[in-house]
């Protein structure tokens, strides 16, 4: 089965420009989750769907991000206007969550993307 | 906002030897998982243990779990050159268990 896939791989651009990047989740998960890691600030939660609705948007740094989930099997996470400070790498993780109530409390593992690696010049 | 807290925060050891790795929290949790994460790669679960389990196995790697002191640990046995890189734990807190809470995560290089 094909894992989560993100693109693309590696982004440089320059500051001011918008960037935009993609996930494909695995097919069947209800839940998927955008991170940023930096050295600094390790694995930072941005945003999760669950069913394509955004649950918690907490995490995300300021209105120059956005994210969405237009069905099942897409999401975008889109920073405009880009800043050096965003450079990072931007992970998508997807999941089955099952609801509180059963076994291990509903949070299954999450599986990864490779990872966007975002520069911003 | 981080949870748990991997110790240490780095660890290199000689192939063939055992590496512990811990993992501290501070909330009622459901769950706690560990991952592992490859240089320029995504994160990998490795392991569940759920919150009314001790211990558990799974191949090299053993985990502990002890709610009482909000602790885990992570023991990998007999490891490879293969088991360079970083390890993380994330919970799976009670009452707001949609998301997982990661550590910083603990870097293992292991010498051949």
């Amino acid at each position: 089965d094909a894992g989560v896939i993100q693109s693309p791989r590696h982004e440089v651009t320059e500051m001011g420009q918008e960037v935009t990047l993609r996930c494909k989740p695995i097919s069947g998960h209800n839940s998927l989750f955008w991170y940023r890691q930096t050295m600094m600030r390790g694995l930072e939660l941005l945003i999760y769907f669950n069913n394509n609705v955004p649950i918690d948007d907490s995490g995300m740094p300021e209105d120059r991000f956005s994210a969405k989930m237009p069905n099942a099997s897409f999401s975008t996470l889109k920073i405009q206007p880009s800043e050096p400070r965003d450079s990072a790498v931007y992970f998508c993780a997807s999941s089955f969550y099952i609801g509180q109530w059963f076994g291990t409390g509903g949070n299954q593992p999450q599986h990864f993307g490779d990872g966007t690696r975002l520069s911003i010049l | 906002s981080q949870q748990g807290e991997e110790d240490p925060q780095a660890l290199s050891i000689q192939e063939g030897e055992n590496a512990t790795m811990n993992c501290s929290y501070k909330t009622s949790i459901n769950n706690l998982q560990w991952y592992r994460q490859n240089s320029g790669r995504g994160l990998v679960h490795l392991i569940l243990i759920r919150s009314n389990e001790r211990e558990k196995h799974s191949g090299r790697l053993r985990v502990t779990l002890d709610t009482s002191k909000k602790s885990s640990s992570l023991l990998i046995t007999a490891s490879r050159a293969a088991d360079t890189a970083s390890y993380f734990c994330a919970t799976s807190n009670a009452g707001n268990n949609r998301k997982l809470i990661w550590g910083l995560g603990t870097s293992l290089a292991v010498n051949p």
